[in-house]
């Protein structure tokens, strides 16, 4: 399978407080990207990292990638309870893309 | 941006119909479209990826009888889930290829369509 892999499966973390997750992945990419998904709903895409780019920010976000170790973490800062949602990592792989078995973040007030 | 819009968002239906999903892309070309499948706090499968105007490529294990996709034009795909049993019961995604602004492809998706088979 060409799935990747995330960890934590789940995270509790109390308001304000960082939350640090990690995917990583079996083939060669193009980018790629980090996800949110709500309860019952769709996906919402949030920051796209190319192969040849290490860190991007995209306000409370900081992705960064090591194509060596087939790595990426997704750094979400000062969370927020609107934050509580799973958070999938997709690589393209060449118009193919597939997730990783996800992070469910939990946000406590 | 761009927006794909999945109807319906929740139907239930007795074992044996069959059931149709449609995804359009709204202000976009979705030349190519994922269908993925979610089971309860778990990850998206990819299921088929439709080309507009060729067959569906089905990821190995999904049945092409059992879930069909027709992909007729660059703004509308569907997907029908043929003869429907309660091990159908899911919640399907479907997701368009676009473009970011940096030029690399992301996906947009819709709201998810939960299937429910009594």
């Amino acid at each position: 399978s060409q799935q990747g892999e995330e960890d934590p499966q789940a995270l509790s973390i109390q308001e304000g407080e960082n939350a640090t997750m990690n995917c990583s992945y079996k083939t060669s990419i193009n980018n790629l990207q980090w996800y949110r998904q709500n309860s019952g709903r769709g996906l919402v895409h949030l920051i796209l990292i190319r192969s040849n780019e290490r860190e991007k920010h995209s306000g409370r976000l900081r992705v960064t990638l090591d194509t060596s170790k087939k790595s990426s973490s997704l750094l979400i800062t000062a969370s927020r309870a609107a934050d509580t949602a799973s958070y999938f990592c997709a690589t393209d792989a060449g118009n193919q893309f597939y997730f990783g078995t996800g992070t469910s973040l939990t946000v406590i007030p | 941006g761009a927006v794909v819009s999945q109807h319906p968002s929740w139907v239930i239906c007795k074992s044996g119909t069959s059931v149709k999903i449609e995804c359009r892309s709204l202000d976009f070309q979705a030349t190519t479209m994922f269908w993925y499948r979610q089971f309860p706090k778990q990850s998206l499968m990819l299921m088929a990826t439709s080309n507009e105007g060729s067959k569906a490529t089905y990821e190995q294990g999904v049945e092409k009888d059992k879930f069909l996709i027709n992909h007729a034009s660059l703004t509308l795909s569907t997907l029908t889930v043929t003869s429907a049993h309660p091990e159908d019961s899911s919640f399907y995604i479907c997701s368009g290829v676009g473009r970011a602004r940096s030029g690399a492809n992301v996906l947009t998706f819709g709201a998810g369509s939960r299937l429910t088979v009594l």
